[in-house]
């Protein structure tokens, strides 16, 4: 089974600064998907950005990158120039390629403060 | 286009009740998944349907069912509520189709508390 760790329950950045969310994970699969999600305090997820695991090119969107060491099953995100929008719980999810469904597992989340 | 619609989006029951909580996804997608969120456990998944069968399932008892319509609306059913079910209860839907990374959408949620 697939188990997926953040071992930052808890971070807080200034705005306009750059934080990194860590996010490892296991699993004995080669070909996977990894995702992280924001959970503002409406509840509802929210896809921030995806990294396919053949693909050895970082995902960028915007704002927001990832570190993508798959040797070291480590995925970690990178939020540049925060905003107070972005104040949110995250969480890292791994999807398997290898089997039919669209099952997720996820990390247990970190909880970003942006203060002004 | 719509996104994930859940309702009821707030319940309240009593020990002992049932209650169905229903999803309908975003106009097209085949998968719809259920997960519960609490504070101790955080995100775990329960099921997903995928036209209208079960494909895959978790660790839950099975007071814990779902089932899925021919219009991809799923509905969850939890019987004999205990006061550990109070929980977010978060539906997701997605083309589900291939092993593509297609985006998997959530809607808003159900918060479900027992007394």
């Amino acid at each position: 089974a697939q188990t997926v760790t953040q071992s930052q329950p808890e971070m807080s950045v200034q705005e306009a600064e750059t934080v990194t969310l860590s996010c490892t994970y296991d699993t004995s699969e080669s070909d996977y998907y990894l995702f992280w999600y924001k959970q503002p305090p409406s509840r509802q997820m929210i896809l921030v950005i995806r990294q396919e695991a053949y693909k050895q090119q970082n995902a960028t969107e915007n704002r927001f990158s990832v570190n993508f060491q798959k040797a070291a099953k480590s995925f970690s995100l990178k939020i540049s120039d925060s905003q107070l929008g972005d104040a949110a719980m995250y969480f890292c999810a791994y999807r398997s390629a290898e089997t039919s469904g669209s099952r997720l597992t996820f990390g247990e989340g970190t909880q970003l403060t942006v203060n002004p | 286009k719509a996104g994930v619609t859940q309702t009821p989006r707030y319940l309240i029951k009593t020990r002992g009740q049932q209650v169905t909580l229903s999803c309908s996804p975003i106009s097209g997608h085949r998968s719809v998944s259920w997960y519960q969120q609490t504070p101790g456990q955080g995100l775990q998944f329960l099921f997903e349907y995928f036209s209208e069968t079960q494909r895959n399932k978790g660790n839950f008892p099975g007071r814990f069912s779902g089932r899925q319509f021919s219009n991809s609306r799923s509905e969850m059913n939890v019987s004999t509520l205990e006061l550990g079910d109070s929980a977010l209860y978060l539906c997701a839907s997605s083309w589900g189709q291939g092993k593509s990374g297609n985006t998997i959408y959530f809607g808003e949620g159900s918060w479900l508390t027992v007394v």
